[in-house]
């Protein structure tokens, strides 16, 4: 079975501070990882991808995550928050075989403090 | 270009009622779904399609019917419109590949009176 846990359901941070947001998998198989950024009545909206090439993943927005495979984690790092950032974010993964299931966190809402 | 289409953006129901989602992509995808999203759930999925006349129930799928007729299209009917059905509603596509993302369509907020 393949899970995903998005650590924290709220982070706050400082506008031009670090953010952090925590994701970890667990999984049998090697999967693809994403992160979606959601904002206020918008749909989900790509951020990045985790394929396998390469395991530092840089996507849209200065955002950029790791893949550790030691530590089952994937986590969403920008170096300075921008008050256009406050949204929600999802972790997803996808497994390889049958249907490629997609399974997704439960979401954890940044917000940024001017 | 404008991807995955869903109508209409918003629907305000009465218990029992019936109604369809409508879905369309212009990407010829193969795989589309349906979720809801519910605060502190995160994404749920309904119902998921594979190709044209293929269709799977998802985690929640008591209430509501899919078809996929075409490759384009993919509505989900609410059969007997309960309150517990109050949801946003996401429709999504993307190619087969297991590294493909998901493409979203901009949701249907749907209120059950």
């Amino acid at each position: 079975a393949q899970s995903v846990t998005q650590l924290d359901s709220h982070v706050s941070v400082s506008e031009g501070t670090p953010v952090l947001l925590r994701c970890n998998y667990s999984s049998s198989y090697s999967p693809s990882l994403f992160w979606y950024v959601q904002h206020p009545n918008k749909g989900l909206q790509l951020l990045l991808k985790y394929t396998s090439a390469a395991t530092l993943v840089k996507g849209i927005n200065g955002f950029e995550a790791e893949f550790k495979k030691s530590e089952t984690s994937f986590h969403l790092t920008k170096p300075s928050a921008h008050m256009s950032d406050a949204a929600e974010y999802f972790c997803v993964v996808i497994l390889s075989g049958g249907y490629q299931k997609v399974t997704f966190g439960t979401g954890t809402k940044l917000q940024v403090i001017p | 270009n404008a991807g995955v289409t869903q109508t209409p953006k918003f629907q305000v129901l009465k218990t029992g009622q019936s109604m369809t989602l409508q879905c369309a992509q212009d990407m010829n995808h193969e795989y589309m779904s349906w979720y809801r999203q519910d605060p502190g759930m995160g994404l749920r999925l309904i119902h998921y399609s594979v190709g044209a006349g293929i269709t799977d129930q998802g985690e929640v799928p008591n209430g509501y019917n899919v078809s996929r007729s075409t490759t384009e299209d993919f509505p989900l009917r609410l059969l007997s419109a309960a309150p517990s059905q109050t949801s946003v509603y996401f429709c999504a596509s993307r190619p087969t590949g297991f590294n493909q993302p998901q493409h979203f369509g901009d949701g249907t907020r749907l209120s059950i009176l």
